[in-house]
Formats: C-alpha cells, sequence, structure tokens
C-alpha cells in the first residue's frame, strides 16, 4: 500500500496570504487528521475529518480551516498567515475506527510564512 | 486539558539500553502511544499499548506502563546509532483520532 502523501513539501509565503495543504490518505482510510508541529508549542492536533465531515477540532483559531472530498483527500486552508503560522503540518490517516485505529502520518508539510 | 510531559535530552552510548520516560496527566487515557521522528521527516509509530496492560515487549522495545501514577516507559536495548531521533509520546482520551503529544526527548547515541 501506498503510504500518506502530503503536497507541496515545502512552502514559502508572506504575511496576510492564504495556503491550501493537502494530504492524500492510505487507500481505504477514511479518517484524516491534521497536527501543527513548531518548536515552541509541540505537536497540536488541529482537526479530523471522517467521511468529508468535521469529527473533531482542536483549539485553533477560525483561520484554520479544512475539507475531505469523497475519495478521502482532505486539504487544510489558513488564510490571513501570520509569522506565527510556521509551521510543520502533518496529516495522518487512519480507519477511523472509535476505539484503537493505528494513524499513519504523512512526511509533512513545511510551510514558512515571511 | 490534558498534559503530556517527557525530558528533552538523552545520550546513551551505543549498545547501552536507552530509557525515555513520559508522565500524563489524564487517567483517562485508553491507549499509550510511542512515535519516532527523525530529521526531516514525519512520525512513525513505534509501539502501543492499551491502558490495561503494565507491560509490552516488542523486540529491542519496551513499554512499562504505571497507572497509578500517570507514568509510561520506552526501553530501547542495545541502541544503535540509527536509532538517534526524537520519540514522542502520546496518549489518547475520548475520540481515538485525537492524540496528544508530549514534548518530544531527542535520544543522541554515542559511539
Amino acid at each position: 500500500k501506498a503510504g500518506v502523501t502530503q503536497t507541496p513539501r515545502y512552502l514559502i509565503k508572506t504575511r496576510g496570504q492564504q495556503v491550501t495543504l493537502s494530504c492524500s490518505p492510505i487507500s481505504g482510510h477514511r479518517s484524516v487528521s491534521w497536527y501543527q508541529q513548531t518548536p515552541g508549542q509541540g505537536l497540536q492536533f488541529l482537526f479530523e475529518y471522517f467521511s468529508e465531515t468535521q469529527r473533531n477540532k482542536g483549539n485553533f483559531p477560525g483561520r484554520f480551516s479544512g475539507r475531505q472530498f469523497s475519495n478521502s483527500r482532505s486539504e487544510m486552508n489558513v488564510s490571513t498567515l501570520e509569522l506565527g503560522d510556521s509551521a510543520l503540518y502533518l496529516c495522518a490517516s487512519s480507519s477511523g475506527g472509535q476505539t484503537y485505529n493505528e494513524q499513519f502520518f504523512g512526511p509533512g508539510t513545511r510551510l514558512t510564512v515571511l | 486539558g490534558e498534559d503530556v510531559e517527557q525530558s528533552l535530552f538523552l545520550s546513551v552510548r551505543e549498545g547501552d539500553s536507552s530509557v525515555i520516560n513520559c508522565t500524563y496527566t489524564d487517567s483517562s487515557s485508553t491507549y499509550l502511544y510511542w512515535y519516532k521522528q527523525e530529521p526531516g521527516a514525519g512520525l512513525q509509530l513505534l509501539t502501543y499499548i492499551f491502558s490495561n496492560m503494565d507491560m509490552k515487549q516488542d523486540q529491542r522495545l519496551t513499554v512499562l506502563l504505571n497507572k497509578k501514577d500517570k507514568h509510561l516507559s520506552l526501553r530501547i536495548a542495545d541502541t544503535q546509532t540509527g536509532d538517534s531521533a526524537i520519540y514522542f509520546c502520546a496518549d489518547v482520551t475520548g475520540t481515538a483520532s485525537k492524540l496528544t503529544f508530549g514534548t518530544g526527548t531527542r535520544l543522541q547515541v554515542t559511539l
């Protein structure tokens, strides 16, 4: 099985712009979760999409949004970029079960905001 | 909210055992994970343990869970230079897809 893919791998934007990141989960997986990793705050949960619906949400401002398509691919959007949004954005895919379900992470998209 | 803590750095000599520790605050954790992150890479799942277990062994890896003290540890036997990475513990409370990660422990393996 192919792993989780994220595009692009690297992105440079300026303050005030918006950005869209993409995540393709492992075939057959219906859940995609997004995490932000920064040196100061560590790894923080952004949100999870399951069957095209947002199922869980972390404590991030409304500038961070996402969606999931019928093929389970997910996109994450950040509007009005701030310097503090510079981070590694990781997505994880899983079967989406409500008990134990192993999450497989992609390589991440490194976003730099200038 | 839930808090997961780890020491920041550990240095061991090649061939020795490494023990990475983690403490968590939420007693309703259902299971806990250990992930490894190498430079420039995503997270690789190493192992996990259910909250009703005390110990789990998987080849060179041994996980110990003390629920009373809310303490989790990962022991790596015969540590190799390829084990140099950042190790994260993560716990799950409630929904299975939301992980709360620790701060990460950077393991340095010296010759």
